[in-house]
């Protein structure tokens, strides 16, 4: 079955530099979030959008924005990246409408980001 | 005080036995529950997600829910080594919408020892 697709797989950024996150979800499912994981903790939800319009939101630094396009893929912005930055962004994707509702998230691999 | 709570363990486990796992959770408006797997280093996975009180199966897992004591368990049959992991409780607040983020426990890490 088809999964969650995220690009890239890893990343390496500088401090202050800017850094876009790509998120392609499950087929027939339109609804994304993005959860942020640092060293041994667990995830944090920083935002959900459904139908193009963010739905739901967390933890997300001011320094972040996303958004949600017309084929419901999706895109974390992140600039003036900080060490702090440095954690694996994943990104899960469910149904929230239509005749088959499937509120269950289903994650993708994550990308890596490093910060130095 | 963390909304979601769960023993960081680690919690050993002879193959074959029964992995007990526990999590409480304190939001009343929590709707939905979920158990997800994680071995290091790799995305989450749904293991089992359960929305009303009682038990639910599926294969070797089963979820127990009690809405009144804020309590959600997994129950791991016939443990194996491959399911050695950490294992995330999740939770979902309705808050209108259907796109409602999840609170996550810190996670209980599992060892099944051979």
């Amino acid at each position: 079955a088809a999964g969650v697709i995220q690009s890239p797989r890893h990343l390496i950024k500088e401090k202050r530099e800017t850094a876009t996150l790509k998120c392609y979800p499950i087929p027939r499912h339109d609804t994304v979030y993005w959860y942020q994981q640092g060293p041994g903790q667990d995830p944090q939800f920083l935002i959900s959008f459904y139908e193009k319009m963010q739905s739901d939101k967390g933890s997300i630094p001011d320094r972040f924005s996303a958004q949600q396009f017309s084929d419901y893929h999706s895109e974390l912005n992140m600039s003036s990246l900080e060490l702090g930055d440095s954690a694996l962004y994943f990104c899960a994707s469910s149904r929230s409408s239509g005749k088959v509702v499937v509120y269950e998230q289903y994650f993708g691999p994550g990308t890596r980001l490093t910060v130095t | 005080q963390k909304e979601v709570e769960q023993n960081s363990g680690p919690l050993s486990v002879p193959e074959g036995a029964i992995a007990s796992l526990n999590c409480t959770y304190s939001d009343r408006g929590s709707q939905s529950f979920f158990w997800y797997r994680q071995y290091s280093g790799k995305s989450p996975e749904l293991i089992m997600f359960i929305y009303s009180n009682g038990d639910k199966e599926d294969g070797r897992f089963t979820a127990q829910l009690n809405k009144a004591s804020q309590y959600v368990s997994l129950l791991i049959r016939d443990s194996q080594p491959s399911d050695s992991a950490t294992y995330l409780c999740a939770v979902r607040v309705y808050s209108g919408g259907g796109a409602d983020g999840l609170t996550f426990g810190k996670g209980t890490h599992l060892i099944i020892q051979p």
